[in-house]
């Protein structure tokens, strides 16, 4: 998997939006970016991913930049259940396992009310 | 609920025993993963199986193991157990994707498994 850098940790005001970076800078040209995010020993939960265009779903959306070595999660109205640890991931293109993901060690995003 | 379901969700054993950690993946997704988290190490991809065979291997120790069986649910084995061993292991799925199909995983509630 390409190499992903994001901040250890951020803050966040509930209600307010959610910008969580992440640094792809080795990224191929057909590799995706995937966010998941792992809520207290849970699971981790699928958010969203994209190639090079922006993305948006129920969950938050995705911006891509142009030359796709960066991109940021923005979670447009963070509650206090949003606070977890995010992952960026960056999985082999090619491959056809969606699920043999290399987790760094995230961003532990925390919502303050 | 992401449809994948795994059992138990708490086990304590002694150390040397072995233990089964069982996945049921969701309908119709052929490929189910393993996950170690411990609190040192973070999440580490142990196995793959697809369809019964296994896919790909990722650092599985060898006191461990697992298959997949003809239903497609998924057992993980771990024998001589080590206080080490102590974490939380997840399962994961996936659809077997179609060309130029991205598609997500989805992860079981975990297993939290202690070694005394």
């Amino acid at each position: 998997d390409a190499k992903t850098t994001q901040p250890t940790s951020m803050d966040c005001a509930e209600g307010r939006a959610a910008n969580l970076p992440c640094n792809h800078s080795t990224i191929s040209g057909n590799e995706y970016v995937y966010w998941y995010r792992q809520i207290h020993s849970q699971g981790p939960q699928y958010i969203i991913h994209g190639l090079k265009n922006n993305e948006t779903n129920e969950m938050a959306s995705l911006i891509i930049t142009e030359d796709r070595k960066s991109s940021t999660l923005i979670l447009p109205h963070a509650t206090l259940r949003d606070t977890a640890v995010y992952y960026c991931i960056v999985p082999n293109a090619g491959g056809t396992s969606y699920g043999k993901l290399t987790f760094g060690q995230g961003t532990i995003l925390t919502v303050h009310p | 609920d992401s449809g994948v379901t795994q059992t138990p969700k708490h086990l304590i054993t002694a150390t040397g025993q072995r233990v089964t950690l069982r996945c049921s993946p969701r309908s119709g997704d052929l490929s189910v993963y393993w996950y170690q988290q411990s609190l040192d190490q973070g999440l580490q991809f142990l196995i793959q199986y697809y369809n019964g065979e296994e896919r790909a291997k990722g650092n599985i120790l060898e006191r461990f193991s697992a298959q997949q069986f003809p239903d497609l649910h998924s057992e993980l084995n771990l024998s001589s157990l080590e206080l080490g061993d102590s974490a939380l292991y997840f399962c994961a799925s996936s659809v077997e994707p179609r060309t130029g199909l991205n598609t997500e995983a989805f992860f079981g509630q975990g297993t939290r498994l202690t070694v005394v």
